[in-house]
């Protein structure tokens, strides 16, 4: 069974501070995608990676980055000197293969963690 | 592009009545949409997977004869609460993808979500 696990239910970091999510994920498959969203106040999930399993190259995209170790299962994400605009719940994500990402592409969502950022 | 709408953005309805709610791919045609609950600070929930012309398919413990879903075209996708109650009450997100497209239009895209408050 496809699981995704959060193990950090809140996190709080003054402004400026590094922060970094866990998340670790159990799959039978040896293709799969992994995503992560944001999901501010407003309730509308942003898209913020996907990563292919066969991909591990971590990955920086201006203060955030990600590190795929498949050796522990996990996906992580930190984000350097955090805003209080980073502020919100952040869900890691895993979806089966196959047709480009899944006949069905079923997304299976972690339980989230929210960050606060405080000026 | 890969736009998704979703209406109304907020609803209040007495128990026992039926609710509607829209999902609309904007700019591209999703043969695939699915439908997600998420109860306050909690994670997203897989409710069910609609195939643009064909039945949709449940999750397991997802009540078809109360949640209805209909995805009529390659655009348009709802969701009736049929016979509404307070244990209702939830955040439905819908997401669309279009299973023939390549990169990353092949990925699910989120609607901003509708919240249901069943009084």
């Amino acid at each position: 069974a496809q699981k995704v696990t959060q193990a950090q239910t809140e996190i709080s970091v003054v402004e400026k501070e590094d922060v970094t999510l866990d998340c670790v994920y159990e799959t039978r498959d040896t293709t799969y995608y992994l995503f992560w969203y944001k999901q501010p106040p407003s309730g509308e999930l942003v898209f913020l990676i996907r990563r292919n399993s066969f991909d591990e190259q971590n990955e920086i995209s201006g203060r955030y980055s990600w590190n795929f170790q498949k050796s522990t299962s996990s996906f992580n994400f930190t984000i350097t000197a955090s805003q209080v605009v980073d502020s919100a719940v952040y869900f890691c994500a895993l979806s089966e293969a196959g047709d480009y990402g899944g006949a069905t592409n079923k997304l299976i969502f972690g339980t989230g963690t929210l960050l606060a950022v405080q000026p | 592009g890969a736009v998704v709408s979703q209406h109304p953005s907020w609803v209040i309805c007495k128990s026992g009545t039926s609710v509607k709610i829209e999902c609309r791919s904007l700019d591209f045609q999703a043969t695939t949409m699915f439908w997600y609950r998420q109860f306050p600070k909690q994670s997203l929930m897989l409710m069910a997977t609609s195939n643009e012309g064909s039945k949709a398919t449940y999750e397991q413990g997802v009540e078809k004869d109360k949640f209805l879903i209909n995805h009529a075209s390659l655009t348009l996708s709802t969701l009736t609460v049929t016979s509404a109650h307070p244990e209702d009450s939830s955040f439905y997100i819908c997401s669309a993808r279009n299973l023939k497209a390549s990169g990353r239009l092949g990925e699910q895209f989120f609607g901003p979500g509708t919240r249901l408050t069943v009084l």
